[in-house]
């Protein structure tokens, strides 16, 4: 299983786009990208996935450079709302294997 | 709402006790997944399952058991508790996709070891 790294924590403020990197030096050949979000108390609810360039929804956005040793989550214009827990994983979960949660990166959104 | 589903909601219990959380998957989601969480901790993978069989082992404790039956709910025992127990619990089911796959979390079940 691909290891990665993200920002233990980000801050930023209402209104601005926020882009948070994930590292994953040894990504395989068959590993999609997937990001999480998690509330408080609540599970983790999927936002976006993808395997390589540009991938957009009406919530965010994923950046894949062309070694896909890495990538970017773009959230746009963001609210109090989006102050939550953003996890990177990597892996491929065809018929059931698992993926694997690291510590995720601690968004928190000011006024 | 994920579609996943999980009783109880909260649960209090005292050291040395054995316990049952419950998870009905989303509708014709074959995998259920099992986590633990800590406070301000992150996610910990405990156990797999798909279509009634174990398909991988995170950091499950030999006290902890889970099982999944025919119509496809799972239950996760935990036994012999210790305060260190205490914790959020999630299940998360999916279904195989392609080479992808999305796993949608239920809203936990708290437990509390006094």
């Amino acid at each position: 299983l691909a290891k990665t790294t993200q920002p233990i924590s980000m801050d930023s403020y209402e209104g601005q786009e926020v882009n948070i990197t994930c590292s994953h030096n040894n990504i395989a050949t068959n590993d999609y990208i997937t990001w999480y979000q998690q509330f408080p108390s609540q599970g983790p609810r999927f936002i976006i996935q993808g395997y390589k360039t540009k991938v957009t929804n009406e919530v965010a956005s994923l950046f894949i450079p062309a070694d896909r040793k890495s990538s970017t989550l773009s959230l746009p214009r963001v609210s109090l709302s989006d102050t939550a827990v953003y996890y990177c994983l990597v892996g491929v979960n065809n018929a059931g294997n698992m993926l694997t949660f690291g510590g995720g990166t601690r968004l928190m959104v000011k006024p | 709402d994920s579609g996943v589903t999980q009783t109880p909601k909260h649960l209090i219990t005292a050291t040395g006790q054995r316990v049952t959380l419950r998870c009905s998957p989303r509708s014709g989601d074959l995998s259920v997944y099992w986590y633990q969480q800590s406070l301000d901790q992150g996610l910990q993978f405990l156990i797999h399952y798909y279509n009634g069989e174990e398909r991988a082992k995170g950091n499950i404790l030999e006290r902890f058991s889970a099982q999944q039956f025919p119509d496809l709910h799972s239950e996760l025992n935990l036994s012999s508790l210790e305060l260190g127990d205490s914790a959020l619990y999630f299940c998360a089911s999916s279904v195989p996709a392609g080479a992808t796959d999305t796993q949608y979390f239920g809203p936990g079940t708290r437990l509390t070891v006094l």
